[in-house]
């Protein structure tokens, strides 16, 4: 499994974008790249999820560079409630039983 | 739409003692994940089933079981539990080939042993 790196922690403002890079340079052709979210004392929630280039759903974009070897999270106007600790996760898709949440990253979102 | 519901919300041991967590995937989801997470910690993989049999293991202790029954809901058993098992422990449930293995969260079992 693809080890992944992100930032620790990140502050931010309501209404502004934000936006976290995992790196994961391991990362196999066979890949995919899953951001959850996850408020305290809850279970992670799925954000979205993409194998190269750019994915857009109603909560956010991931950006894909070529090589695959980071992406980017695009959080659009955060506000209060999106305060939460993001995973980035790389594992095969149809094969991805074993799932391994590193250290996600601690977004503050301010008013 | 349905859920993952896990069973009990809450739970108070004492150590040395015995738990069963029990987990209800969403209907038709054939694959069920187990997670520990420690205060202030990360989610820990503990333990996978596909289909009712056993498909992956995680840093599962050899003091936990687990198994996923027939009509596909799982129960993690805990035994001689210590004070470092106090957790969040949250089953997972997905439906592998559709839409990405996207896993569906249930809320979690607080367990607390004194």
């Amino acid at each position: 499994l693809a080890k992944t790196t992100q930032p620790i922690s990140m502050d931010s403002y309501e209404g502004q974008e934000v936006n976290i890079t995992c790196s994961h340079n391991n990362i196999a052709t066979n890949d995919y790249i899953t951001w959850y979210q996850q408020f305290p004392s809850q279970g992670p929630r799925f954000i979205i999820q993409g194998y190269k280039t750019k994915v857009t759903n109603e909560v956010a974009s991931l950006f894909i560079p070529a090589d695959r070897k980071s992406s980017t999270l695009s959080l659009p106007r955060v506000s209060l409630s999106d305060t939460a600790v993001y995973y980035c996760l790389v594992g095969d898709r149809d094969g991805g039983f074993k799932t391994i949440f590193g250290a996600g990253t601690r977004l503050f979102v301010k008013a | 739409a349905a859920g993952v519901i896990q069973s009990p919300r809450h739970l108070i041991k004492e150590k040395r003692e015995t738990a069963t967590l029990k987990c209800y995937p969403i209907p038709r989801h054939d694959t069920v994940y187990w997670y520990q997470q420690g205060p202030g910690q990360d989610p820990q993989f503990l333990i996978s089933f596909y289909e009712k049999m056993q498909s992956d293991k995680g840093s599962i202790p050899d003091r936990f079981s687990a198994q996923q029954f027939s009509d596909y809901h799982s129960e993690l058993n805990m035994s001689s539990l210590e004070l470092g098992d106090s957790a969040l422990y949250f089953c997972a449930s997905s439906l592998l080939g559709t839409g990405g293995n996207e896993q569906f969260f249930g809320p979690g079992t607080r367990l607390t042993v004194l």
